[in-house]
């Protein structure tokens, strides 16, 4: 089945450029997904990619597909302090309803 | 603006209690999702349910049942906590391809 792998930890400086990355096993992943969760909350949407783009850009956001490496990454521009929180890279089948998720990458933000 | 709404946040059970999790959503959306959050693991499904009157079996089943009451309630059944089931549950609802919503999650601890 579909599997889906990141990185556990990123640490970088406030007004520096995150990039979280995440692969996936499945070539017939049509939809790929970011999510954010802050401490105690649910899981927020931030952006997602369908695979016939390369890339979408969202204000500080910038989403990079690469279907032949199935690579997927998330660079944040200018990361903020509340950007802290835990990034999820999901993956979805075009035939299913299931969305498989990667063990999510935390990323700390030092002043 | 509602969204998804679970209820209770917070449990703690016995081991062999059961209990169900409540999950309601205000969308109109067709399709319902349970998955449960355990450190490192990321999200795994439990439980899903493409359209009203229809449910099927996510990743990690056992131990769980489910019920789509409605097109706006899906809930998930604990018959016989065990200590396993000690986790962070999350309901979500979908109408399409543009994501999911989450509700802020129920916390559970069995003892």
């Amino acid at each position: 089945g579909e599997d889906v792998e990141q990185s556990l930890f990123l640490s970088v400086r406030e007004g520096d450029s995150s990039v979280i990355n995440c692969t996936y096993t499945d070539s017939s992943s049509t939809y790929l997904y970011w999510y954010k969760q802050e401490p105690g909350a649910g899981l927020q949407l931030l952006t997602y990619i369908f695979s016939n783009m390369d890339m979408k850009q969202d204000q500080r956001l910038t989403v990079l597909l690469n279907k032949k490496d199935k690579h997927l990454s998330l660079r944040i521009a200018d990361t903020q302090t509340g950007d802290s929180a835990i990034y999820f890279c999901a993956a979805r089948r075009d035939s299913s309803y299931k969305l498989i998720f990667g063990s999510g990458t935390r990323l700390l933000v030092r002043p | 603006n509602a969204g998804v709404t679970q209820t209770p946040k917070f449990q703690v059970l016995k081991t062999g209690q059961s209990m169900t999790l409540q999950c309601a959503q205000d969308m109109n959306h067709n399709s319902m999702y349970w998955y449960r959050q355990d450190p490192g693991m990321g999200l795994r499904l439990i439980y899903y349910s493409a359209s009203e009157g229809t449910t099927d079996k996510g990743e990690v089943p056992n131990g769980y049942n489910v019920s789509r009451l409605n097109k706006r309630e899906f809930s998930l059944r604990l018959e016989s906590a065990a200590p396993s089931q000690t986790s962070v549950y999350f309901c979500a609802s979908t109408a399409g391809l543009y994501g999911y919503t989450f509700g802020s999650g129920t916390r559970l601890t069995v003892v």
